[in-house]
C-alpha cells in the first residue's frame, strides 16, 4: 500500500531554535497538506499545495513558519523560531485529483516538543 | 460557528453495544465527507467515506443528510479494539480544502 513518507518522527528542541519537516506524498499525488495537530484537538491546516503552488496558507503563522513544494513532490515546512507552543504532532497527507472519494492519506507524523 | 463540530467525547461504551456519533458542518457548498479513526499518538486513518445515500461496511455504517448538514456514524457489536478517537472530515471539493472535527474519544469496556 502507498504510504506518505514523513521525516523525523520525533523532534526535541529548544525554543528559538529552528526545526523542519520533510514529506513525501504518494507518487503523483498532486495535493499536499500540513496540518498541526495539538493533544487533544483535530488536525488543522497549516498550508495546502497544489503541485508546487500554496493554495491555502491563511492560517500558517508566517512570521515563524515556511512551507516549500518546490518541484510539486516533496515538501519542507520550516519553523524559525520554535516557541513552546509549537509542540504538537505535524502531519502530512495528500490526495490524487480526482480522489476524493478515496479521502487522503496521512504520513505517520513529527512529533516536535519545544524545550 | 465552527465549520465541522462533533459531539463531545469520550463515550465510554460496553463491549456489544451500539454506540452513535453525529457531526455537524457549516458549509452547504461541502461535497465530501469522511469518518477517520485516530489511535493514540498514531496518525489519522481512513475509515469510511460518506455518501448521500448512506453506506455500510461492516458493523460501520454511515449516514448523511444533506438538508440539516448531518453525519453520523453507528458502530454496531462495538469491539475492544474499536476504542479510538473518531474525526469527522467535511472537504469543498471546489477548493479541495478539507476541515477536520477535533474528534470524538470512544472507549469500549470489557
Amino acid at each position: 500500500e502507498a504510504e506518505v513518507a514523513q521525516s523525523p518522527r520525533y523532534k526535541i528542541t529548544e525554543k528559538s531554535q529552528a526545526v523542519a519537516f520533510w514529506c513525501d506524498p504518494i507518487s503523483g499525488h498532486a495535493t499536499l497538506y500540513w496540518y498541526r495537530q495539538i493533544l487533544g484537538q483535530g488536525p488543522e491546516l497549516l498550508v495546502q499545495f497544489q503541485d508546487e503552488s500554496v493554495v491555502d496558507d491563511s492560517q500558517l503563522p508566517k512570521d515563524r513558519f515556511s512551507a516549500e513544494r518546490l518541484k510539486g513532490v516533496d515538501s519542507t515546512l520550516k519553523i524559525q523560531p520554535a516557541e513552546l507552543g509549537d509542540s504538537a504532532m505535524y502531519l502530512c497527507a495528500s490526495s490524487s485529483i480526482p480522489g476524493r472519494r478515496d479521502g487522503y492519506t496521512f504520513g505517520s507524523g513529527t512529533r516536535l516538543t519545544v524545550v | 460557528r465552527k465549520e465541522v463540530e462533533q459531539d463531545p467525547g469520550p463515550f465510554n461504551v460496553p463491549e456489544g453495544a451500539t454506540v452513535a456519533f453525529n457531526c455537524t458542518y457549516s458549509n452547504s457548498a461541502s461535497q465530501s465527507f469522511f469518518w477517520y479513526r485516530q489511535d493514540c499518538r498514531k496518525e489519522p486513518k481512513l475509515l469510511m467515506s460518506v455518501y448521500s445515500s448512506g453506506n455500510e461496511d461492516g458493523r460501520f455504517t454511515a449516514q448523511l443528510n444533506r438538508a440539516s448538514q448531518y453525519i453520523s456514524l453507528l458502530i454496531r457489536d462495538s469491539k475492544l479494539s474499536d476504542s479510538a478517537t473518531y474525526l469527522c472530515v467535511v472537504n469543498n471539493d471546489r477548493d479541495d480544502k478539507i476541515i477536520f472535527g477535533k474528534g470524538t474519544r470512544l472507549h469500549i469496556l470489557p
